[in-house]
Protein backbone atom coordinates (compact mmCIF):
# COMPACT_ATOMS: atom_id res chain seq x y z
CA UNK A 1 0.00 0.00 0.00
CA UNK A 2 1.31 3.78 -0.39
CA UNK A 3 1.75 5.90 2.85
CA UNK A 4 1.71 9.55 2.58
CA UNK A 5 2.71 11.45 4.93
CA UNK A 6 2.63 15.66 5.24
CA UNK A 7 5.02 18.32 6.62
CA UNK A 8 4.86 20.42 8.65
CA UNK A 9 2.08 18.92 10.59
CA UNK A 10 0.71 22.47 11.80
CA UNK A 11 1.93 26.01 11.28
CA UNK A 12 1.62 29.62 12.06
CA UNK A 13 1.87 32.14 9.68
CA UNK A 14 0.70 36.14 9.18
CA UNK A 15 -1.96 37.22 6.93
CA UNK A 16 0.11 37.98 3.26
CA UNK A 17 2.84 34.92 3.80
CA UNK A 18 3.64 32.52 1.63
CA UNK A 19 2.75 29.26 2.71
CA UNK A 20 4.19 25.71 1.27
CA UNK A 21 3.07 22.35 2.39
CA UNK A 22 4.67 19.31 1.72
CA UNK A 23 3.49 15.92 0.77
CA UNK A 24 5.42 12.64 -0.30
CA UNK A 25 4.18 9.14 -1.51
CA UNK A 26 6.24 5.92 -0.30
CA UNK A 27 6.02 5.16 -4.08
CA UNK A 28 5.68 6.91 -7.35
CA UNK A 29 1.87 8.30 -8.01
CA UNK A 30 2.61 9.58 -11.08
CA UNK A 31 0.22 13.00 -10.58
CA UNK A 32 -2.50 11.11 -9.29
CA UNK A 33 -2.19 13.74 -6.46
CA UNK A 34 -5.25 15.55 -4.74
CA UNK A 35 -5.72 18.60 -2.35
CA UNK A 36 -8.58 19.15 0.33
CA UNK A 37 -8.80 21.34 2.82
CA UNK A 38 -11.14 21.13 5.75
CA UNK A 39 -12.46 24.43 7.73
CA UNK A 40 -12.81 23.50 11.38
CA UNK A 41 -16.34 21.60 11.86
CA UNK A 42 -16.96 21.68 8.10
CA UNK A 43 -16.94 19.29 5.24
CA UNK A 44 -13.51 18.71 3.05
CA UNK A 45 -13.87 20.54 -0.15
CA UNK A 46 -11.70 19.13 -2.72
CA UNK A 47 -8.99 22.32 -4.28
CA UNK A 48 -6.59 20.66 -6.54
CA UNK A 49 -6.86 17.51 -8.22
CA UNK A 50 -3.70 15.86 -10.95
CA UNK A 51 -1.37 17.57 -8.36
CA UNK A 52 -1.66 21.38 -10.07
CA UNK A 53 -5.33 21.35 -11.73
CA UNK A 54 -7.17 24.18 -9.58
CA UNK A 55 -10.87 23.18 -9.36
CA UNK A 56 -13.79 25.84 -10.27
CA UNK A 57 -14.14 29.08 -7.73
CA UNK A 58 -10.95 28.02 -5.52
CA UNK A 59 -9.23 31.29 -5.62
CA UNK A 60 -5.64 31.65 -7.06
CA UNK A 61 -3.31 32.08 -4.55
CA UNK A 62 -3.95 28.23 -4.26
CA UNK A 63 -1.19 26.08 -6.59
CA UNK A 64 -0.12 22.85 -6.72
CA UNK A 65 2.77 20.69 -8.33
CA UNK A 66 4.42 18.15 -8.14
CA UNK A 67 5.18 14.50 -9.75
CA UNK A 68 6.39 11.30 -8.82
CA UNK A 69 6.64 10.89 -4.85
CA UNK A 70 6.58 14.53 -3.82
CA UNK A 71 4.67 17.12 -4.10
CA UNK A 72 3.53 20.98 -2.71
CA UNK A 73 0.43 22.53 -2.08
CA UNK A 74 1.19 26.78 -2.20
CA UNK A 75 -0.96 28.95 -0.42
CA UNK A 76 0.60 32.60 -2.56
CA UNK A 77 -0.72 35.06 0.21
CA UNK A 78 -2.34 33.44 3.44
CA UNK A 79 -5.60 34.90 4.24
CA UNK A 80 -7.93 35.01 7.59
CA UNK A 81 -10.50 32.28 5.69
CA UNK A 82 -7.30 29.99 4.84
CA UNK A 83 -7.52 28.41 8.27
CA UNK A 84 -8.44 24.98 8.10
CA UNK A 85 -6.64 21.76 7.66
CA UNK A 86 -5.30 20.44 4.22
CA UNK A 87 -4.88 16.54 3.38
CA UNK A 88 -3.40 15.66 0.21
CA UNK A 89 -4.64 12.28 -1.22
CA UNK A 90 -3.34 9.34 -3.05
CA UNK A 91 -5.73 8.07 -6.03
CA UNK A 92 -3.56 6.25 -8.01
CA UNK A 93 -3.98 2.77 -6.57
CA UNK A 94 -6.40 1.26 -3.86
CA UNK A 95 -6.27 2.26 -0.93
CA UNK A 96 -7.00 5.91 -1.94
CA UNK A 97 -4.92 6.95 1.26
CA UNK A 98 -5.12 10.61 2.87
CA UNK A 99 -1.81 12.44 4.17
CA UNK A 100 -2.54 12.92 8.12
CA UNK A 101 -2.92 16.49 7.40
CA UNK A 102 -1.19 19.64 7.86
CA UNK A 103 -3.36 22.64 10.25
CA UNK A 104 -2.74 26.02 9.11
CA UNK A 105 -3.60 28.96 11.39
CA UNK A 106 -2.76 32.57 12.03
CA UNK A 107 -0.13 33.92 13.78
CA UNK B 1 -27.13 20.53 -8.13
CA UNK B 2 -24.92 18.04 -7.36
CA UNK B 3 -25.00 16.24 -4.11
CA UNK B 4 -25.32 13.12 -2.31
CA UNK B 5 -26.94 12.52 1.00
CA UNK B 6 -25.72 10.06 4.04
CA UNK B 7 -27.91 8.64 6.39
CA UNK B 8 -28.34 5.31 8.28
CA UNK B 9 -25.64 6.40 11.26
CA UNK B 10 -26.58 5.88 14.61
CA UNK B 11 -25.65 4.39 17.86
CA UNK B 12 -24.84 0.52 17.95
CA UNK B 13 -22.96 -1.91 20.17
CA UNK B 14 -19.90 -3.59 19.64
CA UNK B 15 -20.38 -6.22 17.49
CA UNK B 16 -23.00 -4.79 15.69
CA UNK B 17 -24.24 -3.98 12.09
CA UNK B 18 -25.73 -0.90 10.39
CA UNK B 19 -26.18 -0.22 6.96
CA UNK B 20 -25.34 3.14 5.73
CA UNK B 21 -26.94 5.01 2.82
CA UNK B 22 -26.07 7.53 0.13
CA UNK B 23 -28.67 8.98 -1.84
CA UNK B 24 -26.82 10.84 -5.55
CA UNK B 25 -28.77 13.21 -7.36
CA UNK B 26 -27.75 16.15 -10.34
CA UNK B 27 -25.59 13.87 -11.91
CA UNK B 28 -25.49 10.41 -14.15
CA UNK B 29 -24.59 8.36 -11.30
CA UNK B 30 -23.98 5.18 -12.92
CA UNK B 31 -20.79 6.87 -14.56
CA UNK B 32 -18.97 7.79 -11.31
CA UNK B 33 -16.98 5.87 -9.01
CA UNK B 34 -18.09 6.38 -5.43
CA UNK B 35 -16.47 6.29 -2.11
CA UNK B 36 -16.59 6.07 1.80
CA UNK B 37 -14.45 8.04 3.80
CA UNK B 38 -14.66 8.28 7.60
CA UNK B 39 -13.34 10.31 10.49
CA UNK B 40 -12.91 10.28 13.73
CA UNK B 41 -13.39 12.45 16.49
CA UNK B 42 -10.59 14.87 16.54
CA UNK B 43 -8.87 13.03 14.03
CA UNK B 44 -8.10 12.85 10.03
CA UNK B 45 -9.74 11.46 6.68
CA UNK B 46 -9.34 7.60 6.57
CA UNK B 47 -10.61 6.54 3.09
CA UNK B 48 -12.55 3.08 3.85
CA UNK B 49 -13.99 1.88 0.35
CA UNK B 50 -14.51 2.85 -2.94
CA UNK B 51 -16.91 1.25 -6.20
CA UNK B 52 -16.80 1.81 -9.76
CA UNK B 53 -19.90 2.99 -11.49
CA UNK B 54 -20.78 -0.12 -12.67
CA UNK B 55 -20.46 -1.63 -9.00
CA UNK B 56 -18.22 -4.57 -11.10
CA UNK B 57 -15.08 -3.16 -8.81
CA UNK B 58 -14.98 -2.68 -5.46
CA UNK B 59 -11.91 -1.90 -3.04
CA UNK B 60 -11.42 -1.42 0.52
CA UNK B 61 -9.37 -0.13 3.31
CA UNK B 62 -7.36 -3.18 5.06
CA UNK B 63 -8.58 -1.51 8.46
CA UNK B 64 -12.14 -2.89 7.12
CA UNK B 65 -11.80 -5.65 5.25
CA UNK B 66 -13.95 -8.65 5.55
CA UNK B 67 -16.34 -6.25 7.92
CA UNK B 68 -17.68 -3.80 5.61
CA UNK B 69 -18.92 -4.22 1.97
CA UNK B 70 -20.10 -1.50 -0.19
CA UNK B 71 -22.22 -1.56 -3.05
CA UNK B 72 -24.31 0.09 -5.17
CA UNK B 73 -28.35 0.81 -6.93
CA UNK B 74 -27.89 2.40 -9.99
CA UNK B 75 -31.43 2.41 -10.69
CA UNK B 76 -31.97 4.15 -7.15
CA UNK B 77 -28.89 6.36 -7.90
CA UNK B 78 -28.08 4.87 -4.18
CA UNK B 79 -24.39 4.16 -2.74
CA UNK B 80 -24.47 1.83 0.50
CA UNK B 81 -22.25 0.78 2.81
CA UNK B 82 -22.79 -2.48 5.03
CA UNK B 83 -20.52 -2.43 8.60
CA UNK B 84 -20.99 -5.63 10.12
CA UNK B 85 -18.98 -6.67 13.15
CA UNK B 86 -18.16 -2.99 14.43
CA UNK B 87 -15.65 -1.64 17.13
CA UNK B 88 -14.89 1.10 19.03
CA UNK B 89 -12.12 2.27 16.70
CA UNK B 90 -14.90 2.42 13.83
CA UNK B 91 -16.54 5.46 15.53
CA UNK B 92 -16.92 8.17 12.97
CA UNK B 93 -18.46 10.62 10.79
CA UNK B 94 -18.97 8.69 7.75
CA UNK B 95 -19.04 10.73 4.38
CA UNK B 96 -19.90 9.73 0.60
CA UNK B 97 -17.90 10.99 -2.02
CA UNK B 98 -18.52 11.23 -5.56
CA UNK B 99 -15.17 10.49 -7.78
CA UNK B 100 -14.11 13.15 -10.07
CA UNK B 101 -13.96 12.67 -13.85
CA UNK B 102 -11.46 13.64 -16.81
CA UNK B 103 -12.47 14.43 -20.12
CA UNK B 104 -10.41 13.02 -22.53
CA UNK B 105 -9.60 13.29 -26.29
CA UNK B 106 -12.87 12.50 -28.27
CA UNK B 107 -15.75 11.53 -26.52
CA UNK B 108 -13.53 9.57 -23.79
CA UNK B 109 -13.84 9.97 -19.91
CA UNK B 110 -11.85 8.29 -17.34
CA UNK B 111 -13.32 8.17 -13.94
CA UNK B 112 -10.48 8.90 -10.33
CA UNK B 113 -10.83 8.53 -7.24
CA UNK B 114 -10.41 12.27 -5.88
CA UNK B 115 -13.48 13.53 -4.44
CA UNK B 116 -15.03 16.42 -5.79
CA UNK B 117 -18.42 16.37 -4.08
CA UNK B 118 -18.74 15.26 -0.24
CA UNK B 119 -22.23 15.14 1.99
CA UNK B 120 -22.36 16.24 5.30
CA UNK B 121 -22.09 12.75 6.65
CA UNK B 122 -23.81 10.37 8.59
CA UNK B 123 -22.41 10.15 12.23
CA UNK B 124 -21.67 5.91 13.64
CA UNK B 125 -21.25 5.48 17.30
CA UNK B 126 -19.99 2.50 18.83
CA UNK B 127 -20.57 1.82 22.09
CA UNK B 128 -21.73 -0.44 25.05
Amino acid sequence: DIQMTQSPSSLSASVGDRVTITCRASQGISNYLAWYQQKPGKVPKLLISAASTLQSGVPSRFSGSGSGTDFTLTISSLQPEDVATYYCQNYKSAPFTFGPGTKVDIK
Amino acid sequence: EVQVVESGGGLVQPGGSLRLSCAASGFTFSSYVMSWVRQAPGKGLEWVSGVTGSGDSTSYADSVKGRFTISRDNSKNTLYLQVNSLRAEDTAVYYCAKGGMVRGVGLNYYYYYYMDVWGKGTTVTVSS
